[in-house]
């Protein structure tokens, strides 16, 4: 079965200070990963995957992620948080088995602090 | 627009009724799903449909029964509501491509309050 771990439910940052969200899995086959946000009152929206290749991954707003195999984690940072960075995150992992099943971790909450 | 729509955004009822949330997707998509989020922002999938057919059911009572018309639409029908039914239940559509799991596409949530 697989599972995902954030640690930390809220974390603070001051604006222009760096973001680090982390991500821990547990697959028994090799991961699909994902990091999708959630902005107040809206659905889900990715930010990255890493499927296969490289490991360090690029996303949408600024963000990227970094999968560690020998460590189980995909944590995403950014390198400079802004206002609009302030949200839920959620990371999430697949397998290839093909069924299309996201199991989400539970989720960090980002402030960002003027 | 091209999206994932969910109806209606807001929904109050009281325990013992039986309501419905239908979703709707028109980026072509073979996959949806239907996802709970709790109150503490845990989100847990339910259901997944492929092409009309049920390929995921997750533990859920059978006072949930998904319905899909056609690979466009995946409605949730919830039978005799009980307060714990009260969460957000999110509609997602993905393309079903060779090579493993996708992004998935969220609809913006129905926010069920059971009273």
């Amino acid at each position: 079965a697989q599972s995902v771990t954030q640690l930390g439910s809220h974390v603070s940052v001051s604006e222009g200070a760096l973001v680090l969200l982390r991500c821990n899995y547990s697959s028994s086959v090799p991961p699909y990963l994902f990091w999708y946000v959630q902005y107040p009152n809206q659905g889900l929206q990715l930010l990255l995957k890493y499927t296969t290749g490289a490991t360090l991954v690029k996303g949408i707003n600024g963000f990227e992620a970094e999968f560690k195999k020998s460590e189980t984690s995909f944590h995403l940072t950014k390198p400079s948080a802004h206002m609009s960075d302030a949200a839920e995150y959620f990371c999430a992992v697949s397998d290839l088995r093909g069924n299309e099943k996201l199991t989400f971790g539970t989720g960090t909450r980002l402030t960002i602090i003027p | 627009d091209t999206a994932v729509s969910q109806t209606p955004k807001y929904l109050v009822t009281q325990m013992g009724n039986d309501k419905s949330i239908k979703c709707e997707q028109n980026l072509g998509h073979d996959t949806m799903y239907w996802y709970k989020q709790d109150s503490k922002k845990f989100l847990k999938i339910m259901f997944s449909y492929n092409n009309k057919e049920l390929i995921i059911n997750e533990t859920v009572p059978n006072r949930f029964s998904p319905k899909s018309p056609d690979k466009a639409h995946l409605n949730l029908h919830i039978n005799s509501l009980e307060l714990g039914d009260s969460a957000v239940y999110f509609c997602a559509s993905s393309p079903r491509l060779a090579g493993g799991p996708t992004e998935q596409f969220f609809g913006p949530g129905t926010r069920l309050t059971v009273l």
